[in-house]
């Protein structure tokens, strides 16, 4: 069965540092990597999405694809309090009608 | 307001007993889905429900059954509950595809004594 790896399990940051975040997949058929942030006692909320190889960034948050090793990292820069949260990545194999979520990575960002 | 709603919060019940949980969007999509979230955060797809096709993962056991009147209510029935069925219960909406967003409910947390 299709496996979605996340690493580190936890990772404790200080504020203003940089936040690295991975994520492999063990299907090569995945089209698409999403990354959802869950905040303590709240739901997922979709963080970024990449569908092609190379980089997207969005303000202090920046996403890489390597489609050839199904690699996808985050990184968050000058990191804050309020991006503690559970960061949870999620593959969707083509055509597969399910997302395949990892077990996620606990960031803590210190103040 | 748009968004998913889910009802009840929290749920305690004990062995053997029926449970139903709500879920409504109006964010305007045509696929549903639950997902169970475990006490280690583990997210797993339970149901996908797109204009009246259920999928369902083989996974999960036959004591959960969804429940749809139209695209915008997918509902969760479990009957007999476990202890092991003790989690928060995500109800989520997207429009059909791999590129679609999926908008995840408030949850629903079960816990069964």
């Amino acid at each position: 069965q299709q496996k979605v790896q996340q690493s580190p399990e936890s990772l404790i940051v200080p504020e203003g540092g940089m936040a690295s975040l991975n994520c492999t997949s063990s299907d090569r058929n995945v089209d698409y990597f999403w990354w959802y942030r869950q905040h303590s006692g709240k739901s997922p909320k979709m963080l970024m999405s990449i569908f092609s190889n190379g980089e997207k960034e969005e303000g202090r948050f920046t996403v890489h694809l390597n489609k050839a090793s199904l690699h996808t990292s985050l990184h968050i820069r000058d990191s804050q309090p309020s991006d503690s949260a559970l960061y949870l990545c999620a593959a969707d194999p083509s055509g597969s009608w399910q997302l395949i979520f990892g077990s996620g990575t606990q960031l803590t960002v210190m103040p | 307001e748009t968004a998913v709603f889910q009802t009840p919060n929290y749920h305690v019940t004990q062995v053997g007993n029926e449970v139903s949980f709500n879920c409504k969007q109006t964010l305007g999509h045509d696929t549903m889905y639950w997902y169970k979230q475990d006490s280690k955060k583990l997210l797993k797809i339970m149901f996908s429900y797109n204009n009246k096709q259920l999928i369902v993962n083989e996974t999960v056991p036959r004591r959960f059954s969804p429940q749809s009147s139209d695209k915008a209510h997918l509902n969760l029935r479990i009957k007999s509950v476990e202890p092991e069925d003790s989690a928060v219960y995500l109800c989520a909406s997207s429009f059909w595809g791999g590129d679609a967003e999926q908008f995840f409910g408030p949850g629903t947390r079960l816990t069964v004594l």
